[in-house]
């Protein structure tokens, strides 16, 4: 059974940093590129970032270039989002989730909470 | 930037068919996904590359994309089917996903 446990969240101040971790099971995570999602309370969906299989290809929203990091560990089984200057819009729910061809999710996690706020 | 323009509410009768439209520029060009996502809970994945399900879903949900617009179709609409419905794309011109804003689908 396909199992993505999204962990990091939490209340940091505008500025602030913090890294979310994905934790994956079930599936040959090396083989699959992965996306992160956020959701702002009350809002729709947005993409994010994704990442290949191998880190090589990476792609960012333009909300989030410059100050989000991709990365991945395929020994850990572990999908990272590290934010940076963090801001109140940044406040959402953040998914990983598994990515397929042409950019879609077919898995995701339950997602952890991210509230800037001072 | 690519957008995708979805009607924020459809409303419909148990046993009917909800049509939910997700219009983009050319959309019929790219691969169109759709999720379901109820109250407190993650989305899910209901139709794929415009009209294919992944397995589970029922063969109630369908979808169709040509020209600026893609549908997701839903028969025999049952109150477990109420939730917000996302079109997704992948642009490949920019290397960005893109949804839509979400149709928040209500049984009557």
């Amino acid at each position: 059974e396909v199992q993505l446990v999204e962990s990091g969240g939490g209340l940091v101040k505008p500025g602030g940093s913090l890294r979310l971790s994905c934790a994956a099971s079930g599936f040959t995570f090396s083989s699959y590129s992965m996306n992160w999602v956020r959701q702002a309370p009350g809002k729709g969906l947005e993409w994010v970032s994704s990442i290949s299989s191998s880190s090589s290809y990476i792609y960012y929203a333009d909300s989030v270039k410059g100050r989000f990091t991709i990365s991945r560990d395929n020994a850990k089984n572990s999908l990272y989002l590290q934010m940076n200057s963090l801001r109140a819009e940044d406040t959402a729910v953040y998914y990983c989730a598994r990515a397929r061809l042409q950019g879609r999710s077919d898995y995701w996690g339950q997602g952890t909470l991210v509230t800037v706020s001072s | 930037s690519y957008v995708l323009t979805q009607p924020p509410s459809v409303s419909v009768a148990p046993g009917q068919t909800a049509r939910i439209t997700c219009g983009g520029n050319n959309i019929g060009s790219k691969s169109v996904h759709w999720y379901q996502q109820k109250p407190g809970q993650a989305p899910v994945l209901v139709v794929y590359d415009d009209s294919d399900r992944p397995s589970g879903i029922p063969e109630r949900f369908s979808g169709s994309n040509s020209g600026n617009t893609a549908t997701l179709t839903i028969s025999r609409v049952e109150a477990g089917d109420e939730a917000d419905y996302y079109c997704q794309v992948w642009d490949s011109s920019s290397d960005r996903g893109v949804f839509g804003g979400g149709t928040k689908l209500t049984v009557l």
